[in-house]
């Protein structure tokens, strides 16, 4: 089946400017993560979605991050007055149950954001 | 606070030859431990997940390894091909908690 799909793959856009990623998880799957990888660095949590529960939201580094998961499918991720420091590739990754199950994280191939 | 550390940071290697990719946990609860594989610019991909009570667990040329007591696993490549050339991660859950931790990373480079 498919599997996590996010876009647009590439985003170069003006600092200053607001932009939003997209996050298809896998069809059934409750659970949906964003990350964020800078250049050569590890994976850096932003925030989390379980089934209808409030989200866990204490990986946003400002305020001008914010996330939304509608119908618990589709989820997207805004980023507000984009700064030089928030380019980097975001990742989305979706699991059957939350990770306290052990169910694998599928994540998709991410969007490379760079803000010029 | 919890923590998980990879080393080492970088790895290469020639193309037919065996490494062992380390990581220590300062997790707790412990629930479980994954590797993940990350080629560039792809999203990682679980190799193999480890819980409490297992020691060791294969997946064809990787095997992985736990010790619970002193919070360390450890990932063996055997005979490496060009295509292991890639990121591998290392990352902890803990129960009660949907996030899990995960480490930096090593970066593997199999050379010919």
């Amino acid at each position: 089946g498919a599997g996590v799909s996010q876009s647009p793959s590439n985003k170069v856009t003006e600092k200053g400017k607001d932009v939003e990623l997209r996050c298809d998880p896998i069809s059934g799957h409750t659970a949906l993560y964003w990350y964020r990888q800078s250049l050569g660095q590890g994976l850096e949590f932003l925030i989390y979605f379980q089934g209808n529960s409030a989200p866990d939201k204490s990986g946003l580094p400002s305020d001008r991050f914010s996330a939304e998961r509608t119908g618990g499918s589709v989820s997207t991720l805004t980023i507000q007055r984009t700064q030089q420091e928030d380019s980097a590739v975001y990742l989305c990754a979706s699991s059957a149950h939350s990770n306290i199950r052990g169910s694998p994280l599928h994540f998709g191939n991410g969007t490379r954001l760079t803000v010029t | 606070k919890n923590q998980v550390e990879q080393s080492p940071q970088s790895l290469i290697i020639l193309e037919g030859k065996n490494c062992t990719l380390q990581c220590n946990y300062t997790v707790s609860p412990f629930s479980n431990l994954r590797w993940y594989k990350q080629d560039t610019g792809r999203g990682p991909v679980s190799l193999t997940i480890m819980t409490f009570s297992e020691n060791t667990k294969s997946n064809g040329r990787y095997t992985a390894t736990l010790d619970a007591d002193t919070k360390q696993s450890s990932l063996h490549i055997t005979a490496s091909q060009l295509s292991d050339s890639a990121s591998y991660i290392c990352v902890v859950s803990v129960t009660n908690a949907g996030k899990s931790t995960f480490g930096d990373g090593t970066t593997l480079t199999v050379k010919p």
